[in-house]
């Protein structure tokens, strides 16, 4: 069965850089969820999109931009990385806006030098 | 805001010995969810409890939540090293039914052969 796709799995950043992580959730599933861990902590919500409108917001930095496009992929956008943003940045997808399963993908890791 | 707390933190069993985790919330929730993220690896969803009171059971896992809705438990019946791993347990943020989850500091199991 498909499961979420993210892209890239690993990137290496230097500070004040920027970065963008992509995400591709299950076929049909109209809402996208991204996480932010940091090494041996419980994920953090960040943002979330239902069919392609922001439906919810967390402890999403200010210089961190997201969004859904029409073909139900999501991208977050990252600016003037800074070294506490070092960190596994999962995105998640589940059918309707729940309560229900989220599907999580393997994750995005982010290194800022 | 809603906290979900979480203990123990970590937990250290020989296999073949129990293990229980329990997990308390500040607010009354509608549904628990619970899951499991592997050394490595992503959350992967394990179950959702609904009802008051309601105890289900995966094999050697039994999940309990409690009747005023507040706290929960995963309960794993002689442990076996594919055990091991961080289980969290996750609740609904907010009042709006969005589909974010909240999660717990999670509890990391390492079981000895």
């Amino acid at each position: 069965a498909a499961g979420v796709i993210q892209s890239p799995r690993h990137l290496i950043k230097e500070k004040r850089e920027t970065a963008t992580l992509k995400c591709y959730p299950i076929p049909r599933h109209d809402t996208v969820y991204w996480y932010q861990q940091g090494p041996g902590q419980d994920p953090q919500f960040l943002i979330s999109f239902y069919e392609k409108m922001q439906s919810d917001k967390g402890s999403i930095p200010d210089r961190f931009s997201a969004q859904q496009f029409s073909d139900y992929h999501s991208e977050l956008n990252m600016s003037s990385l800074e070294l506490g943003d070092s960190a596994l940045y999962f995105c998640a997808s589940s059918l309707g806006r729940g309560p229900g399963e989220l599907f999580f993908g393997e994750g995005s890791r982010l290194t800022v030098l | 805001g809603q906290q979900v707390m979480q203990i123990p933190q970590y937990q250290h069993v020989q296999e073949g010995e129990d293990f229980t985790t329990y997990c308390n919330s500040s607010t009354t929730l509608s549904n628990i969810q619970w899951y499991k993220q592997r050394p490595g690896g992503h959350p992967v969803f394990l179950i959702q409890l609904v009802k008051s009171g309601e105890v289900k059971k995966q094999k050697r896992l039994t999940f309990q939540f409690g009747e005023a809705k507040k706290n929960s438990s995963l309960h794993i019946t002689a442990t076996q090293t594919t055990d091991v791993g961080t289980y969290f347990c996750a609740g609904p943020g907010g009042s709006s039914n969005t589909g974010k989850l909240i999660f717990g500091q999670g509890t990391t199991l390492q079981v000895k052969p």
